[in-house]
């Protein structure tokens, strides 16, 4: 079955770092490949997504390829901010005719100033 | 366009007891999701409807547990005999063929003492 394996947190950054999470899937097909992310006290958020190989979703800075060869879908941003402090998700659903999601475990990032 | 609301936020309820939470999508959202979300872990499909059908129900969803979409509109799901193992986070999501999502709603959380 589908699954997702995303870079073990806690990761804590200073501000203005660059900042690479990982995250790896199986799937068969051709999966669509998402981030969320969920600030503290909030739902979950779409940041980006990518629906077929070497697309880049991109979003408030963030950025992530689609790299089949690789079956990655890492997560990078120039330079953080202290508002980018949250728990990020990265999921993938399959192209079966609906969009049921699996998610990765999460990555708890923090910056600080 | 007010985004996916769910009913209430929050749960507290006795072993044994029933609950019942609601969720409405964003309108004309055809699709519409329900996933649990434990700490320190991603969400984790439950079920899916498409219009009134429910099409697809995870093994995690147990015959203590109930969906229905009756009009194709809010969708309610119900945890009979509730357990302390059923205390997490429900989610809700929606979405539409061709557009970006799922979106996903605040969450109910559930404590079961």
């Amino acid at each position: 079955g589908n699954s997702v394996t995303q870079m073990e947190g806690p990761v804590t950054l200073s501000e203005e770092a660059f900042l690479t999470i990982n995250c790896t899937y199986t799937a068969t097909g051709y999966p669509s490949l998402f981030w969320y992310v969920q600030y503290p006290g909030e739902g979950l958020q779409l940041l980006l997504k990518a629906t077929k190989a070497d697309d880049k979703g991109s979003n408030k800075g963030f950025e992530a390829t689609y790299r089949k060869e690789t079956t990655s879908f890492h997560l990078e941003k120039g330079s953080v901010q202290v508002s980018d402090s949250a728990v990020y998700f990265c999921a993938l659903t399959s192209n079966f005719g609906n969009e049921k999601l699996t998610f990765g475990t999460g990555t708890r990032l923090t910056i600080i100033p | 366009d007010t985004g996916v609301s769910q009913d209430p936020r929050h749960k507290i309820t006795k072993r044994g007891q029933n609950v019942t939470f609601r969720c409405d999508p964003i309108s004309e959202h055809n699709r519409l999701y329900w996933y649990r979300q434990t700490l320190g872990q991603g969400p984790e499909f439950l079920t899916y409807f498409q219009n009134e059908a429910q099409l697809e129900k995870s093994r995690l969803l147990s015959d203590r547990f109930s969906a229905e979409r009756p009009k194709g509109s809010f969708s309610t799901l119900e945890i009979q005999r509730t357990e302390q193992g059923d205390s997490a986070m429900y989610l809700c999501a929606s979405s539409s063929t061709g557009t970006s999502g799922p979106y996903f709603g605040p969450g109910t959380r559930l404590t079961v003492t």
